[in-house]
């Protein structure tokens, strides 16, 4: 029974076209999270949404457009892709305001533009 | 602004022995939880160890044990009885007792030699 699960595992895309990836958590948490990885593995916060509200929105292209339609789900929308968004996108989740709880992780999603 | 910093970009150890992974974090906050991720080849995130900064006890699952020392705010993992699965990314983590944003460090791979 996955706990955060995000769609899909590979996306191969030629530069310039628009891409989405979804994720979903089934744990009833309030906070999600979209982390970009880079090749040198830097784990960087892209974005937060608190109840479907973003909370935090770090210096990120406008290119890129999360989505939070509930709270159990953020999708990411990333228009007109550049090489230079090869990474591994990771979706997150966790509770607000309990410190104590740790952030649960999808297995990512590995984007390749070529 | 919180910091979490990870001076040991690679470190390798021998099966069955022991090693311990360094962090260090800047932050002005007494109230404030500590986690260490593990992240294998599979590039799933994977919880290993927590750690409440109101808590003087080290926390302990199995072979992971923390050195938490808040004044010096310093917070290493020590992997004893090193076994081949042990390699792996790990990333330092801290979360503030409230709101929900966390820091990562900038991760150790750690290479198990048979």
């Amino acid at each position: 029974d996955t706990a955060v699960s995000q769609t899909p595992k590979y996306l191969v895309t030629q530069m310039g076209n628009d891409k989405s990836i979804k994720c979903e958590q089934n744990l009833g948490h309030d906070t999600m999270y979209w982390y970009k990885q880079d090749s040198k593995k830097f784990l960087k916060i892209m974005f937060s949404y608190n109840n479907k509200e973003l909370i935090i929105n770090e210096t990120v292209p406008n290119r890129f457009s999360p989505k939070s339609p509930d709270k159990a789900h953020l999708n990411l929308h990333i228009n007109s892709l550049e090489l230079g968004d090869s990474a591994v996108y990771f979706c997150a989740s966790s509770p607000y305001s309990t410190g104590g709880t740790e952030a649960f992780f999808g297995q990512g999603t590995r984007l390749t533009v070529v | 602004a919180q910091t979490v910093t990870q001076s040991q970009p690679e470190m390798s150890v021998q099966e069955a022995e022991t090693v311990t992974l360094s962090c260090t974090y800047d932050t002005s906050e007494s109230d404030y939880y500590l986690f260490w991720y593990k992240q294998p080849p599979s590039r799933q995130m994977i919880l290993v160890i927590r750690q409440e900064a109101y808590k003087q006890q080290n926390a302990t699952e199995n072979r992971f044990s923390v050195n938490f020392q808040k004044a010096a705010k310093s917070f290493s993992l020590k992997i004893s009885d090193s076994q081949l699965g042990d390699a792996a990314m790990y990333f330092c983590a801290y979360r503030r007792n409230t709101g929900n944003q966390f820091y990562f460090g900038t991760g150790t791979s750690l290479t198990v030699i048979p």
